[in-house]
């Protein structure tokens, strides 16, 4: 079983729907968490933090669950620039573990 | 404010030949990763280093050797290169090892044909 897995997508929406995307990770003892988005060819760009009170900032709003260990990242009103990838990044021992990414395709 | 440069950002190597990634960061942090990223495969963690002059193996340390000798620079070096090394490689620094992210250098693509 892989430390940190997500749902590949693709997501596919259409402007103005909300999406959410959920993320696993194995190690209980993880300490920090974090979603990313990465553009096609570019590299990857922190989005938001992720605490156990939940985090919002716009349309977007994260969310952790320690006793189930998963944290989600909700997107409401989607605009065709969120099309991206969305990546979890799951911390402790001075290193984070990133999951594969979901794919986001957000259409006219 | 240049945050983290990565030098080069493509290359081509023919499998047996040997190059260096540089990596600097101007942001005074103490760690700093390496990862590369393949389709499907996700980011995954090469070496890393918790201030200068040290050095830790990742997930995927095979084949890859790292020095940190200034605090500002970290290198991957790959020392006979194989056509499992093509890849993107993405280098990152933290201030505190991760509890508020990282910040990413927009990397290096290298095909080893």
């Amino acid at each position: 079983r892989k430390e940190v897995e997500q749902d590949p997508g693709p997501f596919n929406v259409p402007e103005g729907a909300t999406v959410a995307f959920n993320c696993t990770y194995s190690n209980s003892a993880s300490q920090s968490f974090f979603w990313y988005r990465q553009d096609c060819r570019k590299e990857p760009k922190l989005l938001m933090s992720v605490y156990s009170s939940g985090n919002e900032d716009g349309r977007f709003t994260a969310q952790l669950n320690r006793a189930s260990q998963y944290i989600s990242l909700l997107i409401r009103d989607s605009k065709l620039s969120d099309s991206a990838t969305y990546l979890c990044a799951i911390g402790s021992s001075y290193k984070l573990i990133f999951g594969s990414g979901t794919r986001l395709l957000v259409r006219p | 404010n240049a945050g983290v440069t990565q030098t080069p950002k493509f290359r081509v190597l023919k499998t047996g030949q040997s190059m260096t990634l540089l990596c600097a960061q101007d942001m005074n942090h103490e760690y700093m990763y390496w990862y590369r990223q393949d389709p499907g495969m996700g980011l995954r963690l090469i070496h890393y280093s918790v201030g200068e002059g040290t050095t830790a193996k990742g997930e995927v340390p095979d084949g890859y050797n790292v020095s940190r000798l200034k605090k500002q620079n970290f290198l991957l070096g790959l020392e006979s290169a194989a056509p499992s090394q093509t890849s993107v490689y993405f280098c990152a620094s933290s201030y505190s090892g991760g509890d508020y992210g990282y910040t990413f250098g927009s990397g290096t693509r290298l095909t080893v044909v």
